[in-house]
């Protein structure tokens, strides 16, 4: 069965300080990776997306890296903001031709001041 | 930018009632999207469709049923609302992929549906 995993589940850092989120999966054949913010009670907004023959894809201060053999996708977040508190959803999309996709349970992120 | 809209932001219905929620994109996207997130469990796919008139069922289509008469406008209707259907429902839109291709998806602001 597809399978995207995100860890952690939540996490709390300070304003100004960087952290790193975890997607897993096992979703195959693999097309293409996306990461999404999604702020409370609106829609996920994409950040990055990724090819399998795309390492890494910067958008701002995120920068997403993908390792296809290991199945594995990190979002680095650099010197975080208030505005980055959010939910942010991994999802991993096989090569179907109407794009249907796995999508992890999401990270939330608190950025306290 | 691409825009999906759908038709409300909050709604509260009552069980048994029919409810139809509507979802409009402004790109010419061939494949739509119906989506619902609860707490815990991420987004589930609903139903999808990648032509007028065609749709497909997604992972949790009990309860559902949709329609897509005009390529910019995928409904979701509930037939018979219960109260395990009250959630945030997502619609989303992409671009059919050529050749290897993204196909992003860009989704709405979402309907937060209570059913009492």
């Amino acid at each position: 069965k597809n399978q995207v995993e995100q860890s952690p589940q939540s996490l709390i850092i300070l304003e100004g300080k960087n952290c790193t989120l975890q997607c897993n999966y096992t979703v195959s054949p693999f097309s293409n990776l996306r990461w999404y913010k999604q702020d409370t009670g609106r829609g996920p907004v994409s950040l990055t997306i990724m090819t399998f023959s795309e390492n890494t894809k910067s958008n701002g201060r995120y920068t997403a890296t993908l390792d296809a053999d290991t199945k594995q996708s990190s979002l680095h977040i650099t010197a975080s903001q208030l505005s980055d508190s959010a939910s942010y959803i991994c999802v991993v999309t096989g090569g179907t031709n109407a794009g249907k996709s796995t999508f992890g349970d999401g990270t939330t992120l608190t950025v306290k001041p | 930018d691409v825009k999906v809209t759908q038709s409300s932001r909050y709604l509260v219905k009552r069980t048994g009632e029919k409810v139809f929620l509507e979802c409009v994109q402004d790109m010419d996207h061939e494949n739509m999207f119906w989506y619902r997130q609860d707490p815990g469990l991420g987004l589930r796919l609903i139903y999808f469709s990648y032509d007028v008139k065609m749709k497909e069922k997604g992972d949790i289509p009990e309860g559902y049923s949709v329609s897509r008469e005009k390529k910019e406008r995928f409904s979701l209707i509930l037939e018979s609302a219960s109260t395990n259907q009250t959630s945030m429902y997502l619609c989303a839109s992409s671009p059919r992929p050529s050749g290897g291709g993204y196909n992003e998806q860009f989704f709405g602001p979402g309907t937060r549906l209570t059913v009492l």
